[in-house]
């Protein structure tokens, strides 16, 4: 089936690293994504990975995917109170010519000062 | 780059109407919109896929002729919520993708609230 799961809360101190965990059960997906939603407002794409790869770095944001396992991780570093917001995990689905996203369902991230 | 806009951004609208949300692509020619709606503290949840000038793929359970799509260009699609019930409010979210291979970018979202 087609699920995705993360995690619902993480608290962390401003400056601290964070680290949001995702895990996938389909092994067709071709991409992965992580979007930022802050609260009212819609979603961001963050950043996304190929399925063929392993890291990411995009200035403070790390992404890692271990397809063996279906885990892909986002590393926040020096997490500023900015950052706290809704953190949606996605893998892509390729069907022919459909495409789809399938969601997990957020993980908010409180920064503390 | 890769701006999605919508509009309107809140809409209250009386029991029974219909409402239209137009969704576009700034910058980029959208081939395939989404349409998605999102519940409180819930995960968005995809309504339907539409490809330029052909008819939109709706997810099961999603009632097609009360959701109206059209994507009638490579910039605009629009949802037409017909005949509104109060469990219709919800916030709708589009996103557009410029084709195979690249991500989905988001549009800010319109609130819907029927009274």
């Amino acid at each position: 089936g087609e699920d995705v799961e993360q995690s619902l809360f993480l608290s962390v101190r401003e400056g601290d690293s964070s680290v949001i965990n995702c895990t996938y059960t389909d092994s067709s997906s071709t991409y992965l994504y992580w979007y930022k939603q802050e609260p009212g407002a819609g979603l961001q794409l963050l950043t996304y990975i190929f399925s063929n790869m392993d890291m990411k770095q995009d200035q403070r944001l790390t992404v890692l995917l271990n397809k063996k396992d279906k885990h892909l991780s986002l590393r926040i570093a020096d997490t500023q109170t900015g950052d706290s917001a809704i953190y949606f995990c996605a893998e892509r689905l390729d069907a022919g010519n459909n495409r789809k996203l399938i969601w997990g369902l957020g993980t908010s991230l409180a920064v503390n000062p | 780059g890769a701006v999605v806009s919508q509009h309107p951004s809140r809409v209250i609208c009386k029991s029974g109407t219909s409402v239209k949300i137009e969704c576009r692509s700034l910058d980029f020619q959208a081939t395939t919109m989404f349409w998605y709606r999102q519940f409180p503290k819930k995960s968005l949840m995809l309504m339907a896929t539409s490809n330029e000038g052909s008819k939109a793929t709706y997810e099961q359970g999603v009632e097609k002729d009360k959701f109206l799509i059209n994507h009638a260009s490579l910039t605009l699609s629009t949802l037409t919520v017909t005949s509104a019930h109060p469990e219709d409010s919800s916030f709708y979210i589009c996103s557009a993708s410029g084709g195979q291979g690249r991500p989905q970018y988001f549009g800010p979202g319109t609130r819907l609230t029927v009274t």
